[in-house]
């Protein structure tokens, strides 16, 4: 069984550029969540996905937008981005809302 | 809103050394409590966790116990190994559909033989 994968591992843009970072779910998942983590600090939620729908979302703004497949992989997309938008951004799948939340490694985003 | 807090760090003990890293939250209803474990270069872990009030969540010599009285769930091991060189975060989930994490900032400890 595959774990939870992420890609690409390390990213580096210049501000106003657009990203797309991608996550493969665990087998048999069907909700995905995103969350940022800033050096130093714990994960924030970004908005997750279940089912193809969103089905929350953080106090991020609307250029943080996301993406669920049909087979529950998923895409984060940041257009303009800001120098602050340097992170580790995890992805997390689970069974269902509410269920366990298995992270995958994450991607290092440097925007310089 | 609901939130996390935990010891600001680092932590730095002696191998076999007792480890105690506090962790309170707030929250509105009766959140499930995590703490996670990030090793360097690495995702999070789940290290434990209790969904109510009274459990105690164990695992590989950490424990925690869901203190509803006040609003605590602070991580414990008897005696640390190198090997639990680690940044160790305290998260509740939102009971707000997506069941959403909500994190502590974090705590560092380094283990020295």
């Amino acid at each position: 069984e595959t774990g939870v994968t992420q890609s690409p591992t390390h990213l580096i843009k210049t501000r106003g550029q657009q990203v797309t970072l991608r996550c493969s779910s665990q087998s048999g998942h069907n909700t995905v969540s995103w969350y940022q983590q800033a050096l130093g600090q714990g994960p924030q939620f970004i908005f997750q996905y279940y089912r193809e729908e969103e089905n929350g979302r953080g106090n991020f703004p609307p250029r943080f937008s996301g993406l669920q497949f049909p087979n529950y992989s998923s895409e984060l997309n940041v257009n303009a981005l800001e120098l602050d938008d340097s992170a580790l951004y995890l992805c997390a799948s689970s069974g269902d809302p509410g269920y366990e939340q298995y992270f995958g490694p994450g991607t290092r985003l440097t925007v310089t | 809103g609901n939130s996390v807090t935990q010891m600001e760090g680092p932590v730095t003990l002696s191998e076999e050394a007792f480890l105690t890293i506090n962790c309170t939250y707030t929250a509105t209803g009766y959140p499930s409590l995590f703490w996670y474990v990030q090793y360097p270069g690495e995702g999070l872990q789940l290290l434990l966790k209790a969904t109510k009030a009274d459990d105690k969540g164990s695992n590989k010599g950490f424990e925690a116990t869901y203190r509803k009285e006040t609003t605590s769930f602070h991580l414990e091991k008897g005696s640390v190994q190198v090997s639990d060189s680690a940044v160790y975060f305290c998260a509740l989930s939102d009971r707000g559909g997506s069941e959403k994490l909500v994190f502590g900032k974090g705590t560092k400890l380094t283990v020295n033989p």
